[in-house]
């Protein structure tokens, strides 16, 4: 069975911290890995990694792939309180085409 | 990206009734997908809509609970059927977009609580 496990559960932070966000999967059939944060009810897409070791970036948001190891990790630098927010990971593959499956989150809390 | 609407945001809904939730793309899109979300809970995937035959469930869900349909490319329902409170989920639906390996995208999603 498909699985994706994100680390920690949560994270309380202050403004101006650096974070980092662990995801290992293991998907059959791995086409992606994919970042979306999530406020109230839709996720918003912010990566999606498909080839190790490269960088991606968006303002203070990096992620990168290890497909060796199979984890990601997301970054964010000079956090903000915008930033609090549950942060997905969900992995691309198995049998059924398009199916993503996700990690249970990280509920990131970032006081002022 | 795709920009997704979703109809109704939210609902309250009586125990043993149906509710429909639609969703409306800005382009034609081949795959679109309805996903669960339970209180507390992560997202799981219950089918996949296809074009002009039948949504492929996946394990744990059925057609008699949750009938979808798929007219056209840009539009697609899910029927939530004879809801019990075990039901009040977040109900979202996304698109495969863009070329390539396509980037999933999500509309707003439909709160929904059954008393």
């Amino acid at each position: 069975e498909d699985k994706v496990v994100q680390s920690p559960l949560s994270l309380v932070v202050h403004e101006g911290d650096t974070v980092t966000l662990n995801c290992s999967y293991e998907v059959t059939n791995f086409r992606s890995l994919l970042w979306y944060k999530q406020e109230k009810k839709a996720p918003t897409f912010l990566f999606m990694l498909t080839s190790s070791g490269i960088e991606k970036k968006s303002g203070r948001l990096s992620s990168i792939l290890d497909k060796k190891e199979l984890f990601s990790i997301l970054n964010i630098t000079a956090t903000q309180t915008g930033d609090s927010a549950v942060y997905l990971c969900a992995s691309a593959g198995g049998t059924s085409y398009g199916k993503l499956t996700f990690g249970q989150g990280t509920i990131l809390t970032v006081h002022p | 990206s795709a920009v997704i609407s979703q109809k109704p945001s939210r609902d309250i809904c009586q125990r043993g009734t149906s509710l429909t939730i639609q969703c409306q793309v800005d382009s034609q899109v081949t795959m679109m997908f309805w996903y669960r979300q339970q209180p507390g809970q992560s997202l799981t995937l219950i089918a996949t809509a296809n074009q002009g035959s039948e949504a492929t469930y996946e394990s744990g869900f059925v057609i008699d609970k949750f009938p979808i349909s798929r007219p056209n490319l840009t539009f697609s329902t899910l029927t939530v059927s004879n809801m019990s409170p075990e039901d009040s989920s977040i109900y979202l639906c996304s698109v495969d977009h863009g070329s390539g390996t396509k980037t999933q995208y999500f509309g707003p999603g439909t709160r929904l609580l059954v008393l």
